[in-house]
């Protein structure tokens, strides 16, 4: 069965500091991959999806980066956090299962930035 | 930008009740319609997902999609103190690479 690992659970940054938030997927194979922010009470945002390894496609222009370096991978990364950064974190991953269309979030990761 | 809406809430049902969810899109060309649960603090968990018109069911769930309408829909019967939770819905077409669109969502709260 296919399983999706987010790390870490829960992060309190200053503004400034760099970000790097990861996605693992097993079980799969050549799964596409989205990055998600959910902002407090507000809804799902897409920031980032890819279709393979090196091919991302961003969807919101801000400082926020997206990195595939192996097929079940995805990276989100920051040079510099602004406050308006924090919120929930969501990768999620849709594969040849049931059709292809549904799309399994991870875990998340919870992102303060004070 | 596809528009997704839900009906606001929050929504208090007592248990045992039926809770209806309502949800409409704008994007005549969406093909894939889910129905996500979102329990405080945790991450989206896919509950229903419907592609044709009509009526789905599983378990205490019931989707209705109605194309015509751009309209779906989310029945739970014998409402459970555990389905108290935002329910998401998301709707997607192969022509936008089935990226989800979400709603809102609507927060539910089952009374005991």
């Amino acid at each position: 069965s296919q399983t999706i690992h987010q790390w870490p659970a829960t992060l309190v940054q200053p503004v400034g500091s760099p970000l790097s938030l990861e996605c693992t997927v097993e079980g799969t194979s050549n799964p596409n991959l989205y990055w998600y922010r959910q902002a407090a009470g507000r809804g799902l945002q897409l920031l980032f999806y890819s279709i393979g390894i090196d091919q991302i496609s961003s969807e919101v222009p801000q400082n926020l980066s997206a990195s595939r370096p192996q097929d079940r991978q995805f990276i989100l990364s920051s040079k510099k956090l602004l406050l308006s950064d924090s919120g929930f974190y969501l990768c999620a991953w849709r594969g040849p299962k049931r059709g292809g269309h549904e799309q399994f979030f991870g875990p998340g990761t919870r992102l303060t930035v004070l | 930008q596809k528009e997704v809406e839900q009906n606001s809430g929050p929504l208090s049902v007592p248990e045992g009740a039926i809770a209806s969810l309502n949800c409409t899109y704008s994007d005549r060309v969406s093909q894939s319609f889910f129905w996500y649960r979102q329990y405080s603090g945790k991450s989206p968990e896919l509950i229903m997902s419907i592609y044709s018109n009509g009526d789905k069911e599983d378990g205490r769930f019931t989707a209705q999609l109605n194309k015509a309408s751009q309209y779906v829909s989310l029945l739970i019967r014998d409402s459970q103190p555990s389905d108290s939770a935002t329910y998401l819905c998301a709707v997607a077409d192969y022509s936008n690479d089935y990226k989800l669109s979400f709603g809102a969502g609507t927060t539910v709260t089952v009374r005991a």
